[in-house]
């Protein structure tokens, strides 16, 4: 148990389909992070928010929507996505998003795309 | 770029036969080091940070070393639990703080 908590664990949605990915962290952190893993290569850092204010968006396609409405929770909106999107998605916090790179992870999200 | 490569990139090992993983990086100014471990089906869990050339931090059988272009995980007598994905990760004073950059990581198997 980390205390980041990610829900669903695993999701097929059609490329039309609209889906929400959430994230809720019980660590008191302060920044979290969404980060996709697709298989032989590197995680990647998608978004990060800082007492719920976005910092970084690392070039992601508007089809992926993130909203944090506060320190202790993070959801992904997904939205006509395409085959190459299915991956695991993981979240992740940290005391704060300046800080060094000690993050907690959540087990993730695995998604499928038809 | 800061770039981060690992090898190998997978390794068996039997119970007891020590070895270890490297981490060779690139990165304009080393903010600090990081090693994770996988499960299948799990998020990374985090393992230790490095945050100078010469330092080493040790837990149970893992100890990590870090020099000015790689950092090794070194594991003493396996057993078949530390069987995982090993990532490593660095990251650097001039990008901003969150940004971690990670290798493709080291699947390890340690047999019975």
């Amino acid at each position: 148990e980390t205390g980041v908590t990610q829900t669903p664990r695993h999701l097929v949605m059609g490329m039309t389909n609209k889906k929400s990915l959430k994230c809720e962290q019980h660590l008191g952190h302060n920044a979290m992070y969404w980060y996709k893993q697709s298989a032989k290569k590197p995680l990647e850092l998608m978004f990060v928010y800082n007492f719920k204010e976005q910092t970084e968006n690392n070039s992601v396609p508007s089809r992926f929507s993130p909203e944090c409405p506060n320190s202790s929770h993070l959801f992904l909106h997904l939205h006509t996505l395409q085959p190459e999107d299915s991956a695991l998605y993981l979240c992740a916090s940290s005391r704060t998003s300046g800080g060094a790179g000690e993050l907690f992870f959540g087990e993730g999200s695995r998604l499928t795309v038809l | 770029e800061d770039q981060v490569t690992q090898s190998p990139e997978a390794l068996r090992l039997q119970e007891g036969e020590s070895s270890s993983l490297n981490c060779s990086y690139t990165v304009s100014g080393l903010r600090g080091l990081f090693w994770y471990r996988q499960d299948p089906g799990k998020g990374p869990e985090f393992l230790f940070t490095l945050y100078s050339a010469g330092e080493e931090k040790e837990k149970e059988r893992l100890k990590a070393t870090l020099t000015k272009k790689e950092s090794f995980l070194h594991i003493t007598a396996p057993k078949p639990e530390d069987s995982a994905t090993y990532l490593c990760a660095v990251q650097a004073y001039e990008t901003s703080g969150s940004r971690l950059t990670f290798g493709e990581g080291t699947q390890l198997t340690v047999n019975p």
